[in-house]
């Protein structure tokens, strides 16, 4: 089975609405990340996590590793935050196992 | 700023011919991984490294060889290429599990196995 379960695996916002999006994993993971991926197909780091919450702006993510699940929240979304977040968790070895994505789509 | 260059960006091959992606990290990160990536599969690990001269097996590594010669360089060969392998393929480097773990992936490398 799928070592990493994201959900909603799409959804569409109006601007300046909230989101949250949620990793469940099978693993016991020690550090989680998220990432997006923009419409050129461009990888890029939003948050890199040990147990704990992280925020950057209007992103703010949280990473329970008892409960073995992480969550991305989306404040006050922007045409910009379109794409598709995509969650890694770290495993044995360093071994990072990705969830299948989330795409966002947010219109004006 | 982090930075992973990967060659070639765009491929096309016959079946049964020979490929190597190349990646390039200017990090100093001790691994290294490939990815590659499908409509609703998302990203799976093909192979992966620890530093120079280690290769793992990731979790789809039939049909893929990998070779680290170096801190900074990290192939990725289809001896026989097929098309099922035509993909996206990225290449990352990081080292998880300390403050500063996060994973950089290079742009990607698009091929197609006719």
């Amino acid at each position: 089975g799928d070592k990493v379960k994201q959900s909603p695996s799409a959804l569409s916002l109006q601007e300046g609405t909230n989101s949250a999006l949620r990793c469940n994993f099978s693993i016991a993971a020690t550090t989680v990340q998220w990432f997006l991926q923009n419409p050129r197909g461009s990888l890029i780091n939003l948050f890199y996590l040990v147990p704990g919450t992280k925020e950057n702006g209007r992103l703010k993510s949280a990473f329970d590793s008892k409960e073995s699940y992480s969550t991305l929240h989306i404040r006050d979304a922007q045409l910009e935050d379109s794409g598709t977040y995509f969650c890694a968790a770290e495993g044995t070895g360093s071994k990072l196992s990705f969830g299948k994505g989330a795409k966002l789509t947010v219109s004006p | 700023e982090a930075a992973v260059t990967q060659s070639p960006r765009n491929k096309v091959a016959v079946t049964g011919g020979k490929v190597t992606l190349s990646c390039n990290q200017t990090n100093n990160h001790n691994n290294m991984y490939w990815y590659r990536q499908d409509t609703g599969h998302g990203l799976r690990l093909i192979h992966y490294s620890y530093g120079a001269g280690s290769t793992e097996k990731g979790d789809i590594p039939d049909g893929y060889k990998a070779s680290r010669p170096s801190q900074e360089n990290f192939s990725l060969i289809l001896e026989l290429a097929t098309p099922s392998q035509t993909s996206v393929y990225f290449c990352a480097s990081g080292d998880p599990g300390g403050d500063t773990g996060q994973l950089y992936f290079g742009e990607g490398s698009k091929l197609t196995v006719l």
